[in-house]
């Protein structure tokens, strides 16, 4: 199994700000994510953190507004830039192990 | 495009009482189906994980069934308790990466004293 920490939890955020979320994992891993999910809806994943080269971004997704780094096997962090209200979401990390899906337990952003 | 619709959105039953909840799903290619349960403002914890040959799978008083062939699953709560009040998401996999995955809008389920 993996352990996934996530920092910080929770935080209001001031419209035009940037902060980033960071990912810890108990153990080595290849594949990591990030996904959003906006309040009521389920997850969209915004990009795969790739170790050592730049991040796969989805569909609607940009490395301005969401620049990930993967500096090694167990760790990443994703940035949200320039903040809108519309960015006010949970923002989790997940990873792959095995045939098994592990996420964090989420940083809920709220943008005021 | 795949795919994956989740009923009822929301469900309301009293404490100890059974419930079914369903999905079905147009992905492919198919890989597995999981079900994850998501506490308000917390990471989703996996359910249940069934690959195309599985038919039924239990963990607790959780349990999953999948029909490959209609591409219908459901899961089931038996003796419900305060504690399962969640969403409930169906997720389908086209592969094992964790990068080719299909969520369902998920079902939000109250459970009542």
């Amino acid at each position: 199994s993996a352990v996934i920490s996530q920092k910080p939890s929770r935080d209001i955020c001031q419209r035009g700000t940037s902060l980033t979320i960071q990912c810890q994992v108990d153990s080595q891993v290849t594949m990591m994510f990030w996904y959003r999910q906006q309040p009521g809806q389920s997850l969209t994943l915004i990009a795969t953190a790739n170790q050592g080269s730049e991040a796969t971004y989805e569909s609607g997704f940009v490395i301005d507004k969401f620049p990930i780094s993967r500096p090694n096997l167990t760790f990443s962090t994703l940035t949200v830039s320039n903040m809108s209200p519309e960015d006010s979401s949970i923002y989790l990390c997940s990873v792959g192990m095995g045939n098994t899906i592990y996420f964090g337990e989420g940083s809920w952003l709220t943008v005021v | 495009k795949n795919q994956v619709e989740q009923s009822p959105q929301s469900l309301i039953i009293l404490e100890g009482k059974n419930c079914t909840l369903q999905c079905n799903y147009t992905v492919s290619p198919f890989s597995n189906l999981r079900w994850y349960k998501q506490d308000t403002g917390r990471g989703p914890v996996s359910l249940t994980i069934m690959t195309f040959s599985e038919n039924t799978k239990s963990n607790g008083r959780y349990t999953a069934t999948l029909d490959a062939d209609t591409k219908q699953s459901s899961l089931h709560i038996t003796a419900s308790q305060l504690s399962d009040s969640a969403s409930y998401i169906c997720v389908v996999s086209a592969n094992n990466a964790g990068n080719m995955l299909t969520f369902g809008g998920g079902t939000r389920l109250m459970v009542k004293p």
